[in-house]
């Protein structure tokens, strides 16, 4: 069985700060790892994903993620913060060789402080 | 390029009254359809997949139903709402081609208030 665990559920940073919102997830094969975005009332929108390849995975509007196996760890970092970075982000994880189903992190809101 | 579509966008319904909510997907054959149900404060739990046409996969024993009557339609059910049936409906779809199917991308959702 897989699960995602996201670490603070809100995160406050000041506008131009680093953003780092800080996912681990458990998986019994190798896994993909997804970031998701959502607005508020409107659905999610794809941030970025690692299936194979490149550890370090650029996505979107500047962010961006690591994945390291030994720290089972997917965690999203943007250098410098906008104001329209504010939002609720999701990790997710699905098994590669599995059936296609992803499993959602709880969710962590990100607060822009000017 | 693909989209998907849902309807309505809000709702507000009784206790005990139907409930219908529509998903359909443009630009693509043969997806995969999935179901998720946000509530206040919580994280996305998945509610039904389908792989095909009539084939529906439930993950979570409910008084919801979902139904697959067209290729690129997944439509949302249940006879009688409860009161805990209220939260915010996300449809979701994803390719069914080798390489490209674990991503899944999301309509613009639901919001269903049950009174």
């Amino acid at each position: 069985a897989q699960s995602v665990t996201q670490l603070g559920s809100h995160v406050s940073v000041s506008e131009g700060a680093l953003v780092l919102l800080r996912c681990n997830y458990s998986s019994s094969v190798p896994p993909y790892l997804f970031w998701y975005v959502q607005y508020p009332n409107q659905g999610l929108q794809l941030l970025l994903k690692y299936t194979t390849g490149a550890t370090l995975v650029k996505g979107i509007n500047g962010f961006e993620a690591e994945f390291k196996k030994s720290e089972t760890s997917f965690h999203l970092t943007k250098p410098s913060a906008h104001m329209s970075d504010a939002a609720e982000y999701f990790c997710a994880v699905s098994e590669i060789g599995g059936n296609e189903k992803l499993t959602f992190g709880t969710g962590t809101r990100l607060t822009i402080i000017p | 390029s693909q989209t998907i579509h849902q309807w309505p966008a809000t709702l507000v319904q009784p206790v005990g009254s139907p409930l219908s909510l529509e998903c359909t997907v443009e630009g693509t054959s043969n997806p995969n359809l999935y179901w998720y149900r946000q509530a206040a404060g919580r994280g996305l739990q998945l509610l039904f997949y389908s792989v095909g046409i009539g084939q529906i996969s439930s993950e979570v024993p409910q008084n919801l139903s979902a139904s697959r009557p067209q290729d690129r339609q997944f439509i949302l059910s249940s006879k009688k709402l409860l009161l805990s049936d209220s939260g915010f409906y996300l449809c979701a779809w994803s390719p069914t081609d080798r390489g490209l199917r674990e991503t899944q991308y999301f309509g613009p959702g639901t919001r269903l208030l049950v009174l």
